[in-house]
């Protein structure tokens, strides 16, 4: 059974700051990876898809790395903004197809 | 090009009784994957449905079933509805498999009282 842990589960940074989300998975036989965003109460937003093939898929401020071997990926926010305060949530499919196992999310504050 | 919507965006029920969730998949997209997220938790998979078949279950009683009509949109529905019930309701579509990603609506959050 694919079990996804995301850490922290919370993060308070100032304005400006670089920061990275942990994602880790046990079975890394995964199809490809998804972060996504959630702000409170809200649906989620597809922020970065990196297929099993990939290391990394990058989007303007934000880069997202693929350690298939390692059963790990990282969600790095450059210059973080008060604007990239929510919940990112990562998650995996096994096989293409099939149910999207997620994790817990990491809640982040970013402060003026 | 539409996102995937949902409705309704909120939702008040009584402890037993039934409800319906609706779903519009994103244009092009032919899979429908429901999953119900609980305060402070990441979402969790309900079930997928594909060619109006139920391809997929999570862990959830039957009390929970859905429909997927020709025009690919779904629904939830849920029977003997009880408090542990109330949470948010996503729906995600994609085409054919996860390749390209999944596609999430806004959710509809239901409260039972």
């Amino acid at each position: 059974k694919q079990e996804v842990t995301q850490i922290p589960a919370a993060l308070s940074v100032p304005e400006g700051e670089n920061l990275v989300l942990n994602c880790s998975f046990t079975d890394s036989a995964i199809y490809n990876l998804q972060w996504f965003r959630q702000d409170p109460g809200k649906g989620l937003t597809s922020l970065l898809l990196i297929q099993s093939s990939q290391r990394e898929q990058t989007s303007g401020r934000l880069n997202a790395s693929l350690d298939k071997s390692s059963g790990r990926s990282t969600l790095y926010i450059a210059a973080s903004q008060p604007g990239d305060s929510a919940t990112y949530l990562c998650a995996v499919p096994l096989e293409a197809g099939n149910m999207l196992t997620f994790g817990g999310g990491t809640r982040l504050m970013v402060k003026p | 090009e539409t996102g995937v919507t949902q409705s309704p965006t909120h939702l008040i029920k009584t402890r037993g009784q039934q409800v319906t969730l609706r779903c519009s998949s994103q244009s092009g997209h032919n899979t429908v994957s429901w999953y119900q997220q609980a305060l402070g938790q990441g979402p969790q998979f309900i079930f997928q449905y594909y060619r109006e078949e139920e391809n997929g279950r999570g862990n959830f009683p039957p009390r929970f079933s859905g429909l997927q009509f020709p025009n690919y949109s779904s629904e939830l529905n849920v029977n003997a509805l009880e408090l542990d019930d109330s949470a948010l309701y996503l729906c995600a579509s994609s085409f054919t498999g996860s390749y390209y990603g999944y596609t999430f609506g806004s959710g509809t959050r239901l409260t039972v009282v």
